[in-house]
């Protein structure tokens, strides 16, 4: 599986913008861009994914790089409920193409000030 | 709430025992993936389920086996247990689509083995 790389940690202030960078430099043409988060005690949660071009949602927005080598999540705002673990994932289809599995890295841990 | 259903939340067993988790989908997902995390590995995924037959394998021991029933619930078995399976145990769930699988994971299940 194709590996992304993100900062082991980053932090913000509530109620402004977080830009969370991915690296993906051996990403192939057929990977698609996944986010996920995990917030204390709970399990993984699905925040926004992407093919090629940039894709909004009403968690987040998703900005993929033209070379699809990096790409980076945004939060338009940050809450107090934002913080969480942020992973990046590059999800491979398996032969039959209903196999998506994720692979999960040590993502980023995100810290909301007050 | 994901939708995803796992019980029990918590286990507690000694070394050498056998224990089952259970898991329910989202209501009409036909596949079911298991994920493992500790503290040293990460999210790791296990396996994942069909339509009631296995369609990918990651790193799950020879000691662990899974199964997906007619109503599409899904059990993994945990045998021979060592201190070193101490784990969450995440089971998550998605809708065959024609992209990507959005995934939508559970609570959890916390296993301790003492």
């Amino acid at each position: 599986d194709a590996k992304t790389t993100q900062p082991n940690s980053m932090e913000s202030n509530e109620e402004e913008p977080v830009h969370l960078p991915c690296n993906h430099s051996t990403i192939s043409g057929t990977d698609y861009i996944h986010w996920y988060r995990q917030l204390p005690s709970q399990g993984p949660e699905y925040v926004i994914h992407g093919l090629t071009s940039n894709v909004n949602n009403r968690m987040a927005s998703l900005a993929i790089a033209e070379d699809r080598k990096s790409s980076t999540l945004i939060l338009h705002r940050a809450t107090l409920r934002d913080a969480a673990v942020y992973y990046c994932i590059l999800s491979t289809p398996h032969s039959g193409g209903s196999n998506y599995k994720l692979t999960f890295g040590k993502g980023t841990l995100l810290t909301v000030n007050p | 709430d994901s939708g995803v259903t796992q019980t029990p939340k918590h286990l507690i067993t000694a070394t050498g025992q056998r224990v089952t988790l259970r898991c329910s989908p989202r209501s009409g997902d036909l596949s079911v993936y298991w994920y493992q995390q500790s503290l040293d590995q990460g999210l790791q995924f296990l396996i994942q389920y069909y339509n009631g037959e296995e369609r990918a394998k990651g790193n799950i021991l020879e000691r662990f086996s899974a199964q997906q029933f007619p109503d599409l619930h899904s059990e993994l078995n945990l045998s021979s247990l060592e201190l070193g399976d101490s784990a969450l145990y995440f089971c998550a769930s998605s809708a065959r689509a024609p992209s990507t699988d959005t995934q939508y994971f559970g609570p959890g299940t916390r296993l301790t083995v003492l």
